[in-house]
């Protein structure tokens, strides 16, 4: 059974850096095959992709973002961090991460199967 | 980017009636894998996204026979053959071709 847990603070100030956790269990960050992707959604409103790392370290972002974000997975931990620089309360949102497995179905996999419960971040000073 | 666009239920569905959903890309949704990678998942209040459907009509596991999705290129449908109470929510497509992924702007789904 494939689960995922972000973690992180739920309060941050303006200009502030987030740093958001995933761990994942029943899965290996670095299988063939796997990605894992940052998905934020502010309050009443739609979702919004922010980036992705895939096993073999690849990795893709927002261009809206790209120059705030930065994801990374540890391996030894099992987890992917998310980090995003100079923070403004319209980054206030639940943020999820998900998984893919490219290889999951007989033919190429690319959607999101399995997602966290969230973590909400506020940012305000 | 390519801009998802998703159609509102125009009222309320009658418990048992079936519910469509529509979702245009603004670009084709065809990869060079082949494969069109058009998404639709369900968000129930407070709940994260649960995934419904992958590659426009492939239930994912667990998903009930009665959502079905259809289309090609970039116009899709997602369609709910019988609503039942459990339905209530969001529904999203969301297009998994071209980075960076996007969605589309949800359509809210009530019971009558």
């Amino acid at each position: 059974q494939i689960t995922l847990k972000e973690s992180g603070p739920t309060l941050v100030k303006p200009t502030q850096t987030l740093t958001l956790t995933c761990t994942l269990s029943g899965v290996s960050v670095s299988t063939s095959g796997v990605a894992v992707a940052w998905i934020r959604q502010p309050p009443g409103r739609a979702l919004e992709w922010l980036a992705l790392i895939s096993w073999d370290d690849d990795d893709r972002y927002s261009p809206n973002l790209r120059r705030r974000l930065t994801i990374t997975k540890d391996t030894s931990k099992n987890q992917v961090v998310l980090t995003m620089t100079n923070m403004d309360p319209a980054d206030t949102g639940t943020y999820y991460c998900a998984h893919r497995n490219y290889y999951a179905s007989g033919s190429p996999l690319r959607t999101y199967d399995y997602w966290g419960q969230g973590t909400p971040v506020t940012v305000s000073s | 980017d390519i801009v998802m666009t998703q159609t509102s239920l125009s009222s309320p569905v009658i418990l048992g009636q079936p519910a469509s959903i529509s979702c245009r890309s603004s670009e084709s949704l065809v990869h060079s894998d082949g494969g069109t990678h058009l998404s639709w998942f369900q968000q129930r209040p407070g709940q994260p996204p649960r995934l419904l459907l992958y590659r426009i009509s492939n239930r994912f596991s667990g998903v009930p026979d009665r959502f079905s999705g259809s289309g090609a290129g970039t116009e899709f449908t997602l369609k709910i053959s019988r609503v039942e109470a459990e339905d209530v929510g969001v529904y999203y497509c969301m297009q998994g071709t071209q980075f960076p992924h996007t969605f589309g702007q949800g359509t809210k789904l009530e019971i009558k």
